[in-house]
């Protein structure tokens, strides 16, 4: 089966450094992937790993390690706009169907 | 900008009717995918359209049905709406392909109030 897992809540404070964790286990692997919702809003794409390591794009970065079936993404410089939910997600075998995890809900603070 | 469009962007049924929701897959988007988001959750995947046939689907009844159409927009179809059918529908398309990472790009959503 597939299941995902983040903590909840997270809070934060403006210009600090949080790090979102998440655990996965999928039949199969095809990716591992963070999107970000504001609330009422669509959620957009932040970061895609299919690799072990770290990608790093601006302020974001995400870490992945397969054996593990462990990922996180780094959000540094924290602002008030970053406060959002965050979505860890893992397509199937053959991409057709995506899993997503609860979200971790993020509240940066003044 | 994202180019996938839903309608309506909210509306209230009550129990029993039924709920057409309708999507436009961004532009050179061949994959369109159904998913059903409760407040506080993250998004349960109902069903993928590919070429106009259901590609895969999740663990909702048969009630939940879909259609894609030759340009690649979509509806989903609910039937005898249960309260718990109260939720954001969110539509997402992709690019399905060799090449393709799976990214999923997502409209605005449908909320969807059953009373």
């Amino acid at each position: 089966g597939q299941n995902i897992d983040q903590p909840t809540e997270m809070t934060a404070t403006e210009g600090a450094i949080v790090q979102i964790n998440c655990t996965y286990q999928t039949s199969g692997f095809n990716g591992l992937f963070w999107y970000q919702q504001h609330a009422g809003e669509a959620p957009t794409f932040l970061s895609y790993n299919v690799l072990d390591g770290l990608e790093e794009k601006g302020r974001f970065s995400s870490f992945l390690s397969r054996s593990k079936g462990y990922s996180y993404l780094l959000l540094k410089e924290l602002q008030m706009k970053d406060s959002a939910s965050y979505l860890c997600a893992a397509p199937n075998t053959g991409g057709f169907k995506t899993i997503f995890g609860a979200g971790t809900r993020l509240f940066v603070k003044a | 900008e994202t180019g996938v469009t839903q309608s309506p962007t909210h509306l209230i049924k009550t129990r029993g009717q039924q709920v057409t929701l309708r999507c436009s897959s961004q532009s050179g988007h061949n994959t369109v995918s159904w998913y059903q988001q409760a407040l506080g959750q993250g998004p349960q995947f109902i069903f993928q359209y590919y070429r106009e046939e259901e590609n895969g689907r999740g663990n909702f009844p048969p009630r939940f049905s879909g259609l894609q159409f030759p340009n690649y927009s979509s509806e989903l179809n609910v039937n005898a709406l249960e309260l718990d059918d109260s939720a954001l529908y969110l539509c997402a398309s992709s690019l399905a392909g060799r090449e393709n990472t799976g990214e999923l790009f997502f409209g605005e959503g449908s909320r969807l109030t059953v009373l």
